[in-house]
């Protein structure tokens, strides 16, 4: 069974930390993503991974294949980066489109 | 930006009732989904369609569930009969290729009560 598990559930930082979201996750997968869920419940994609490392902006997400572990990065945290960030794999297996979601991890930024 | 378009944003139906979620995907993505996410849990996966047919489903896609794609733009879930644990937040998501990332309409509450 495909499990994805992300540390910590609760997060609360201040203003200008650097954040780090852990997710593992239990089986060979062809891709992860990191998104981000606001308040309002509407998610956007943050990042897709395969391999390596991608930025964008203050967003930094790095996976180890082999560890089957990611973590998502945040440098100069903003009240603004306040959301549940949510990780979630696609299986390796061919033919497999869905994605399983992580419990996500509610992130929340002091002024 | 290009985005994927969910209607109703709220609906609320009784139980047993027909419901019609819509979702207006991106015009060149090939791949297009519905999640949900029952309040306080993990977002699950609920079907996946391509090629004019789905090409996955879940556990709880049962019998009650459908999907269809009418007329090349939209993209439409059917629950038959609603029961009081369909309520959640239902998302549509769609993609241009499989190595391409998601984009989420952003979902249309459901409450049967």
């Amino acid at each position: 069974k495909n499990e994805v598990e992300q540390s910590p559930q609760n997060l609360t930082a201040q203003e200008g930390e650097f954040i780090t979201i852990n997710c593992s996750y239990s089986v060979g997968i062809s891709a992860l993503h990191w998104l981000q869920q606001h308040p309002g419940g509407g998610i956007v994609s943050l990042f897709m991974l395969s391999s390596g490392k991608k930025k964008h902006g203050r967003l930094i997400a790095t996976i180890n294949i082999q560890e089957k572990h990611s973590s998502l990065h945040i440098t100069a945290s903003h009240p603004r980066d306040s959301a549940v960030y949510i990780c979630a794999v696609r299986s390796a297996i061919q033919g497999a489109q869905k994605l399983v979601f992580g419990q996500g991890t509610r992130l929340t930024i002091n002024p | 930006e290009p985005e994927v378009t969910q209607t109703p944003s709220h609906q609320v139906t009784q139980m047993g009732q027909e419901v019609i979620l819509r979702c207006v995907p991106i015009s060149n993505h090939l791949y297009f989904y519905w999640y949900r996410q029952i309040l306080g849990q993990k977002v699950e996966f609920l079907v996946s369609f391509y090629n004019n047919e789905i090409s996955e489903k879940s556990e709880i896609f049962d019998d009650q569930f459908s999907v269809e794609r009418p007329d090349g733009s939209n993209f439409t879930l059917k629950i038959r009969s609603t029961k009081l644990e369909d309520s959640a937040m239902y998302f549509c998501a769609s993609r241009q290729g499989l190595n391409y990332g998601y984009t989420f309409g952003s979902g249309t509450r459901l409450t049967v009560v």
